[in-house]
């Protein structure tokens, strides 16, 4: 079974600060590994995705993550934050070579940034 | 850039009603699904549609849900007799096959409220 641990539901950060979101996953077989962002009333875009190649991942808006497979972690940064950022960041994982290719999320995130 | 369509954005009903969930899903994509998110908590699986019949589905998707791929087009998630849990945004996925490279597409979701 594989679940997704997202540790802050909340976190809030100034403008221009880092943005540290953290994501921790279990899996019973190598990962694939996703964030996801929603916007207020839109629905899920992706952010980044890790599927075993790279373990340093960039996505848009400046974001990355890192998988850390001793570590069991997924977390995803963003050197500055903007105000544009504001969201709910949801981390995602699903099982490779297993059949089951259902995403299993987090409980997510929610970004503050404040001016 | 290829979206997912979902209609209605936003539905009431009574409790005890039908409903009728629809989804455009990406046209040469072949693997369909349905995730609920219930006001302030995660997004849940309910259920995946592969060759017109359904490959995989959760807990949630009991006897009440249904889903089917009427025209080739269109993929919809029907809720037979409506509960005030079910209250909750509706989101529909697609992705063309299952390799590394491809990640699933979300539409913008359709929010139903029962009464």
């Amino acid at each position: 079974a594989q679940s997704v641990t997202q540790l802050g539901s909340h976190v809030s950060v100034s403008e221009g600060a880092l943005v540290l979101l953290r994501c921790n996953y279990s899996s019973s077989v190598p990962p694939y590994l996703f964030w996801y962002v929603q916007y207020p009333n839109q629905g899920l875009q992706l952010l980044l995705k890790y599927t075993s190649a790279a373990t340093l991942v960039k996505g848009i808006n400046g974001f990355e993550a890192e998988f850390k497979k001793s570590e069991t972690s997924f977390h995803l940064t963003k050197p500055s934050a903007h105000m544009s950022d504001a969201a709910e960041y949801f981390c995602a994982v699903s099982e490779t070579g297993t059949g089951r290719r259902a995403l299993t999320f987090g409980s997510g995130t929610r970004l503050q940034v404040q001016p | 850039e290829p979206e997912v369509t979902q209609t209605p954005s936003h539905q009431v009903t009574q409790m005890g009603q039908e409903v009728i969930l629809r989804c455009v899903p990406i046209s040469n994509h072949l693997y369909f699904y349905w995730y609920r998110q219930i006001l302030g908590q995660k997004v849940e699986f309910l259920v995946s549609f592969y060759n017109n019949e359904i490959s995989e589905k959760s807990e949630i998707f009991d006897d009440q849900f249904s889903v089917e791929r009427p025209d080739g087009s269109n993929f919809t998630l029907k809720i037979r007799s409506t509960k005030l849990e079910d209250s909750a945004m509706y989101f529909c996925a697609s992705i063309k096959e299952h390799s590394g490279a491809n990640v699933l597409t979300f539409g913008a979701g359709s929010r139903l409220t029962v009464l």
